[in-house]
């Protein structure tokens, strides 16, 4: 079946420093990759998304590229801001086994500190 | 402004006791879907519903039930409770997208705890 792994958190990091979170996925088909984000308190927001093998994804600074060959979809930024504190969640949708279910992976939690 | 309505946001309930979480979107959203989130193993779908009267299962719906009268709201209704079901709890809307992207909008959520 779909699934999605994501790394382990939580990823500390000082302000400005460069963002990685790691995401592979399973898929049966050909999904759709998204990145959702939630903040303290708050239900996810879609952060970027791409549909197809080598679309990049952007979104508030952050990246993705949709590698296929790797099934990944790691998510970066190249200067990160204590307002970027929150976890962040790597998600798929495959029209093969039916959009309507968006499988995600744990959640990454980031911190960042001043 | 376009969103996603959950109520309650917080609701502390006892084993047995019958409850439910509303949702309502304001889109036209053909898609909606109940989630809930525990520590270390993300979102899981409990249910899901394609269109008016239109629902069915997702990965975890034992102990609840959804209906799908109106458009715009699938409420989540937990029969009687029991602790396990202490989680947060999301409902997000979608309509079809023809470029496959089916961008989720997602309510605030409802922290339910049952003792």
């Amino acid at each position: 079946g779909n699934s999605v792994t994501q790394m382990e958190g939580p990823v500390t990091l000082s302000e400005e420093a460069f963002l990685t979170i790691n995401c592979t996925y399973t898929a049966t088909g050909y999904p759709s990759l998204f990145w959702y984000v939630q903040y303290p308190g708050e239900g996810l927001q879609l952060l970027l998304k791409a549909t197809k093998a080598d679309d990049k994804g952007s979104n508030k600074g952050f990246e993705a590229t949709y590698r296929k060959e790797t099934t990944s979809f790691h998510l970066e930024k190249g200067s990160v801001q204590v307002s970027d504190s929150a976890v962040y969640f790597c998600a798929l949708s495959d029209p093969n086994t039916g959009f309507q279910k968006l499988v995600f992976g744990t959640g990454t939690r980031l911190l960042v500190s001043p | 402004e376009a969103q996603v309505t959950q109520n309650p946001r917080y609701l502390i309930t006892v084993t047995g006791k019958k409850l439910t979480v509303t949702c309502s979107q304001n889109m036209n959203h053909e898609y909606m879907s109940w989630y809930r989130q525990d520590p270390g193993l993300g979102l899981r779908q409990i249910y899901y519903s394609m269109n008016v009267e239109v629902t069915d299962k997702g990965d975890v719906p034992e102990g609840y039930k959804v209906s799908r009268k109106e458009k715009r709201n699938f409420p989540l209704i937990l029969e009687s409770p029991s602790p396990n079901q202490t989680s947060l709890y999301f409902c997000a809307s979608s309509s079809w997208g023809r470029d496959r992207s089916y961008g989720y909008t997602f309510g605030s959520g409802t922290r339910l705890t049952v003792v």
